[in-house]
């Protein structure tokens, strides 16, 4: 199946600082990747959608200047969390889609902690 | 709004029993729906997909079905073994968005 990588898998910052999540589809083109937030024991909240070459589409509630998205190309998009503070601790992960099928594939998932 | 309902939340079973999690939405207008599994700090891993107008598909122990008239969907594992053990979870994907189920914890016991 298809690849999709996601980098760093942990990352501790301090409180202000920002930090950035790579989302890369390695062995195709990704026509719409999405970013999540999953709490302990919980399922996916999306964040946002985003495709390639235009701005990303951000979910009620999740400040887009605080989280900000960069999908420049077919294989690569960026989360950056910006002055990050503990509240933002939590585990982010992507998810690229092709094609016409419609079918997920996932990141490995990034575990931000922010001191 | 498309509701996506996974019950039980949690199972455990003994290694070797055959098992099944359940997956029910409100709105049978899908596109698809996709079986993932996540281990503990994971991402998730694709295990199989059900486009709309198939009933099932299977993949090793594995077996999904697809009954969309009445809003379900089943994922039997069969002759289940230790690492199986994850979270389990269904998402559909309807028009322009997916929406996920809360996931069935399934423990199986060596």
């Amino acid at each position: 199946g298809a690849v999709v990588s996601q980098h760093p898998s942990r990352v501790i910052c301090k409180s202000g600082t920002s930090v950035k999540i790579e989302c890369r589809s390695l062995d195709f083109q990704a026509t719409t990747m999405f970013w999540y937030r999953q709490f302990p024991k919980q399922s996916l909240m999306l964040m946002a959608t985003s495709n390639e070459g235009s701005k990303a589409t951000y979910e009620q509630g999740v400040e887009k200047d605080k989280f900000l998205i960069n999908h420049a190309s077919l294989t690569l998009s960026t989360l950056t969390v910006t002055s990050a503070h503990p509240e933002d601790s939590s585990f982010y992960i992507c998810s690229a889609t092709f094609g016409g099928n419609r079918e997920l594939f996932f990141g490995e998932g990034s575990r931000l902690t922010v001191l | 709004k498309q509701e996506v309902t996974q019950i039980p939340a949690a199972l455990s079973v003994p290694e070797g029993e055959n098992l099944v999690l359940n997956c029910s939405f409100t709105d049978s207008a899908i596109y698809n729906l996709q079986w993932f599994r996540q281990d503990p700090g994971k991402g998730l891993t694709s295990l199989l997909l059900i486009q709309s107008s198939q009933r099932e598909q299977t993949s090793g122990r594995l077996n999904a079905s697809l009954d969309k008239s009445s809003g379900r969907s089943t994922l039997y594992i069969a002759a289940s073994q230790p690492g199986d053990s994850a979270t389990y979870l269904c998402a559909l994907a309807t028009g322009n968005q997916f929406y996920f189920g809360t996931g069935t914890s399934l423990t199986v016991i060596p």
